[in-house]
């Protein structure tokens, strides 16, 4: 199994651009969520997902979209970039919803907004 | 999910146990007790978790005090490798969604 993968490994965005972070998982995994790291600081819930067709809100959702139309999927959207959405974004995916199972990351996508 | 308190750094002998606390003194009966790391620039990854009785897996070992206000992550025999932030999460698991609150955690430094 690849586990959990992410592209770009890096990008950079001029303000008002938009992209797609990629992620994806092949251990069937019901779970999926995307995370964002600033610099010395923990990890907080964007969006996250509990199945195809399902997602919700994480703690900072506000500039970015989600969709889940397959299991290994889980795309994050930015529709107009800005400054403050520089960051490391982490996907994850874990195989129970609700359930105690670790939840695996990928290496991560470390993004620049100029 | 309950608040959870952990020393912002610790060092640490190469070889030696590292023994990381923890503080939820606000733990309710049905939240369970996670760590996960992160090496440095990596994306986080699990060690263990527990509920009320003390855990071992390959990684760690994992003792959380009688009254569960409190736990401690071992790592027996630190390596250099261990270098890494350290993350204590309480938490229920949900039926809809395994959201995980990460806070500052510890810095761990093994030291040769």
């Amino acid at each position: 199994n690849a586990g959990v993968t992410q592209t770009p490994k890096f990008q950079v965005l001029k303000t008002g651009q938009s992209m797609t972070l990629q992620c994806a998982q092949d251990m069937n995994h019901e779970y999926m969520s995307w995370y964002r790291q600033d610099p010395g600081m923990g990890l907080r819930l964007i969006h996250y997902s509990v199945g195809a067709g399902i997602t919700d809100q994480g703690e900072v959702p506000n500039g970015y979209n989600v969709s889940r139309s397959t299991t290994e999927d889980f795309p994050l959207r930015l529709l107009s970039a800005a400054p403050s959405q520089t960051s490391v974004y982490f996907c994850a995916s874990s195989y129970r919803t609700g359930g105690m199972d670790e939840q695996f990351f990928g290496p991560g996508t470390r993004l620049t907004v100029l | 999910d309950a608040k959870t308190t952990q020393p912002p750094s610790m060092d640490c002998a190469e070889g030696r146990a590292a023994n990381l606390p923890c503080n939820h003194s606000t733990i309710s009966g049905n939240e369970y007790v996670y760590w996960y790391r992160q090496i440095h620039s990596q994306g986080p990854q699990y060690i263990i978790h527990g509920l009320k009785n003390n855990e071992t897996n390959e990684m760690a070992s994992l003792i959380i005090t009688e009254d569960r206000k409190s736990s401690t992550l071992i790592l027996p025999h630190a390596t250099l490798r261990d270098t890494a932030v350290y993350y204590c999460i309480v938490r229920v698991p949900r039926v809809y969604g395994n959201k995980l609150v990460f806070g500052a955690g510890t810095i761990l430094r093994v030291k040769s």
